[in-house]
C-alpha cells in the first residue's frame, strides 16, 4: 500500500492568514492526488483533484501544487468556514489511501 | 443534482455480517465507479473498495476476505457487506461516487455509523 502522511497534524491559524498543509507520498504518485475538507459530523467534501485541479463549487482561495511524491495545500487568506480537518488521498493505485488528516484550528 | 443515501442497520452484533446500500439519485450509477470508505470514531479515513457499473471490484487488501460490493443499476444502488464484524468494525460508513475513474470522490453519502456491540 501507498502510505501517505501529512504535515502538520494540526494547525492553529487566524482569519485571513494564508496556510499551507503538506502531504507526502511513500512513493510516486504522479499527479493522483486529492484534497479534502471535513466539517464536523459531516462527510468530507472534494477540494482538489488530480493535485491541481479546483472542484466546482469550491472557492479560489484553495489551491494545490505538487506531483511526484510531496504536494500541498494552500488556502490563500483563512475564512471563518475553512477551520475543519484536511485530508489528502492518492488515486494512483489500490487501496486509495487517506492521509491521517490535518486539523484546522482558530487561533 | 446527484445524491447519495446510504441505508442499513446502526447496530450490528460481534461475528455477523453488516449489509448497507447507497442509493443514487439525480443521475444514473452508469459509466461510474461507486465506492465505500469508512471512519472510526475520532479517526482518519479509510477506504474499503469500490466498483465499476459493469460489475468490476477493488478492496482494500486489509479487508478484502470480508468484503463484497455489488451494483444493482436496475435500482440505481450499490451494496456492501462486511462479514465477520467486530468492535474494530465501528465507524461511520459512507458512500461515494468516482466520476472519472481518476479515484476522486465527488459526491458523498451522509454517513451511517455502524456500532458493533452485543
Amino acid at each position: 500500500d501507498i502510505q501517505m502522511t501529512q504535515s502538520p497534524s494540526s494547525l492553529s491559524a487566524s482569519v485571513g492568514d494564508r496556510v499551507t498543509i503538506t502531504c507526502r507520498a511513500s512513493q510516486s504518485i504522479s499527479s493522483y492526488l486529492n484534497w479534502y475538507q471535513q466539517r464536523p459530523g459531516k462527510a468530507p467534501k472534494l477540494l482538489i483533484y488530480a493535485a491541481s485541479s479546483l472542484q466546482s463549487g469550491v472557492p479560489s482561495r484553495f489551491s494545490g501544487s505538487g506531483s511526484g511524491t510531496d504536494f500541498t495545500l494552500t488556502i490563500s487568506s483563512l475564512q471563518p468556514e475553512d477551520f475543519a480537518t484536511y485530508y489528502c488521498q492518492q488515486s494512483y493505485s489500490t487501496p486509495h489511501t487517506f492521509g491521517q488528516g490535518t486539523k484546522l484550528e482558530i487561533k | 443534482q446527484v445524491q447519495l443515501q446510504d441505508s442499513g442497520p446502526g447496530l450490528v452484533k460481534p461475528s455477523e455480517t453488516l449489509s448497507l446500500t447507497c442509493s443514487v439519485s439525480g443521475g444514473s450509477i452508469s459509466g461510474y465507479y461507486w465506492s465505500w470508505i469508512r471512519q472510526p470514531p475520532e479517526k482518519g479515513l479509510e477506504w474499503i473498495g469500490h466498483i465499476y457499473h459493469s460489475g468490476n471490484t477493488d478492496y482494500n487488501p486489509s479487508l478484502k476476505s470480508r468484503v463484497t460490493i455489488s451494483v444493482d443499476t436496475s435500482k440505481n444502488q450499490f451494496s456492501l457487506k462486511l462479514s465477520s464484524m467486530t468492535a474494530a468494525d465501528t465507524a461511520v460508513y459512507y458512500c461515494a461516487r468516482d466520476p472519472s475513474a481518476g479515484g476522486f470522490l465527488d459526491y458523498w453519502g451522509q454517513g451511517i455509523l455502524v456500532t458493533v456491540s452485543s
